[in-house]
Parts: structure tokens; sequence; C-alpha cells
């Protein structure tokens, strides 16, 4: 497709139980992030790669949160355990050069 | 740790008014965007600006980036029920371009 797209849109989970949320890039960029929108916390940085570099995992708030790329293109968010405060919104950007990242429209995680 | 501090939170206003949006940091960036994000999209880029004293204008919008490159604003003439969404600014650090997203600005332009 033309653009970023995250699948699913919208996931309902019990408290306790494993998601996983994917995130197809632009085809092409190197770059891909993951960021958490939510209501408390505003736009917060998850994790980013690039290339074949190991991530930059700084933002991810706890242990029960990992993240993979596979080939270079595809990633997978997984949360482990979820809370009721993983509850937001999760967007994934992509990048080719300079400065501009480009979002898919997010998945919206209900934690029940 | 939220560095960007936007304001006003809310605005509603009236079509045809004008209005400005501030982002102020206690940082330096190496450069600061602005987007507009609208519900069940992910942020779109409205513009970078990258040198203090920057203007930069987007039709009816005007971005200015402070002269030490902590803070900026947003200014839109004669608003549009189109501009109606949420504004972002972000600062831009590092090699890896990551963002640092301020507190959000949500705006209503009625008719």
């Amino acid at each position: 497709g033309a653009g970023v797209s995250q699948s699913p849109s919208n996931k309902v989970t019990e408290k306790g139980k494993d998601v996983e949320l994917r995130c197809d890039p632009i085809s092409g960029h190197t770059a891909l992030y993951w960021y958490r929108q939510s209501l408390g916390q505003g736009l917060e940085f998850l994790i980013y790669f690039q290339g074949n570099s190991a991530p930059d995992k700084s933002g991810l708030p706890s242990d029960r949160f990992s993240a993979e790329r596979t080939g270079g293109s595809v990633s997978t968010l997984t949360i482990q355990r979820t809370q009721q405060e993983d509850s937001a919104v999760y967007l994934c950007a992509s990048r080719y050069r300079g400065d501009t990242q480009y979002f898919g429209p997010g998945t919206r995680l209900t934690v029940l | 740790t939220q560095l960007l501090e936007q304001s006003p939170q809310f605005l509603s206003i009236q079509e045809g008014e004008n209005l400005t949006v501030y982002c102020n940091s206690s940082s330096v960036f190496s450069s600061l965007q602005w987007y507009r994000q609208e519900p069940g999209e992910g942020p779109v880029l409205l513009v970078t600006v990258v040198t203090g004293g920057e203007v930069k204008k987007l039709k009816r919008l005007t971005f200015q980036f402070g002269d030490a490159r902590k803070d900026s604003s947003l200014h839109i003439t004669a608003a549009q029920p189109g501009d109606t969404g949420l504004y972002l600014c972000a600062g831009v650090t590092g090699t890896a371009s990551k963002l640092t997203f301020g507190t959000g600005t949500r705006l209503q332009v009625t008719l």
C-alpha cells in the first residue's frame, strides 16, 4: 500500500492476556518507530528500528513490552500480561530520509 | 517526562477568527515539527522548522521557531472548519530523528 498500515485497528483484551500489534511500514523505509498515545501521557516514543542495527528500546515502559522487526519490514509490538494502564492508541511510523515520519492510523487497545 | 508544553490545551473558535498556538520547551532541539491529527488517524506532518528565528508559511498557517530554538508558535489566519483537529508540536533529536511530542492543542472551528 501507499501508506503505513496497522492491524488490528481495535483490540479489546482482558487483563493478564498477551497481545500482538502489527505494523506494515511504507515499502523501502528503513526506519520504523512505535509510539503510544494516551490521555494522561500524550504521545510518547516507545522503540526505534533502523536497518540491521540494534533497536533503541529506551522508551519501553516495562519488560512486558517488546518488539521485533522481521526482514527489515514488518514489525510486531508485543505486550505481555496486559494491565489496564496499557490501554492506549499504539502508533507506528516509518521514515526513509530526512526527518519526516509517516504515521499509520494506530491500533486502539482496550484492556478490561 | 513531557518536555514540550503547548498552550492553550483546548480552543473553540468560530470560522474566520485568528488563533495562535504556543509550544514551549526547556530543551533545545535540532529542529521542531508541527503535526495535525484527526480522529482515528495518525499525526500528519505540517512543517519542519530548523533555524532559530525561522518563519514558514503554509497557506493560512504561519509557523515560527524561536531564536533560541526552544519554542515555537503556530498562527492560523481566518480559521475554517477543516482546520479542526489536534495540533502537536514535536522536537527532533539525534540522528535517529526521535520525536518528543508536545502536550497537544485541540482546536474546534465552528460555522
